[in-house]
């Protein structure tokens, strides 16, 4: 199994107070990932980095932003969290291949709440 | 832009039962095809992959061939188990760009 972890892994929270989550890589990947998966929305991709201090938006990038400014760490930051951002979150990791992203590997996950 | 679609389920098998789930997808050029599943609770994990046509992956009795000329990479097993019940998840990934597709899933229940 790829060596992710995600922190914390359940988390409840109130409207408005800022929610920031963690996924550490013990695999030197290149590139990680934060997903969300709602029910009748499958996974949908939020930010993803393709190195240190190199990110991009993904679909649903709104009320979220992140940092990478290790290697092995990928921060997802709710900067004021809203009842629409209950959800588990996901990150995944892949190593590159060729100069893209090879096979998706996937931390446990972190089931948020926001009352 | 690229797609997968799948079968949403839910699927309902009893045991030892012949186990399809089908996927199909549009994507330009070769992309890389995966399954992956999900047991209640976790993470995705890696089922099996095939990455140019005519690719058979395989694992845990589970197969799919990359099927270019139908753009499909059904998933199957001969004899499921009560164990094998989860959601199954079919990906893709372009030959351009750095995302992965992902579709609905499907989730199996297997009774004994």
């Amino acid at each position: 199994d790829a060596g992710i972890t995600q922190s914390p892994r359940h988390k409840v929270t109130e409207t408005g107070t800022p929610v920031t989550l963690r996924c550490h890589q013990t695999e030197n990947h290149r590139y990680m990932y934060w997903y969300r998966q709602d029910p009748g929305h499958g996974l949908r991709l939020i930010h993803y980095s393709y190195g240190v201090k190199d990110t991009d938006k993904g679909e649903v990038s709104d009320g979220y932003s992140v940092s990478r400014s290790k290697t092995e760490d990928f921060l997802l930051t709710l900067e004021s969290a809203t009842s629409s951002q209950t959800s588990v979150y996901f990150c995944a990791i892949s190593e590159s291949l060729a100069g893209s992203p090879d096979t998706q590997y996937f931390g446990p996950g972190t089931r948020l709440t926001v009352l | 832009g690229n797609s997968v679609t799948q079968m949403e389920g839910p699927v309902t098998l009893s045991e030892e039962a012949f186990l399809t789930i089908n996927c199909t997808y549009t994507a330009t050029g070769y992309p890389s095809l995966f399954w992956y599943v999900q047991y209640p609770g976790e993470g995705l994990q890696l089922l099996l992959k095939a990455t140019k046509a005519d690719d058979k992956g395989s694992n845990k009795g589970f197969e799919a061939t990359y099927r270019k000329e139908t753009t499909s990479f059904h998933l199957e097993k001969g004899s499921v188990q009560v164990s094998d019940s989860a959601v199954y998840f079919c990906a893709l990934k372009g030959n351009y760009g750095q995302n992965f597709v992902f579709g609905p899933g499907t989730r199996l229940s297997v009774l004994p």
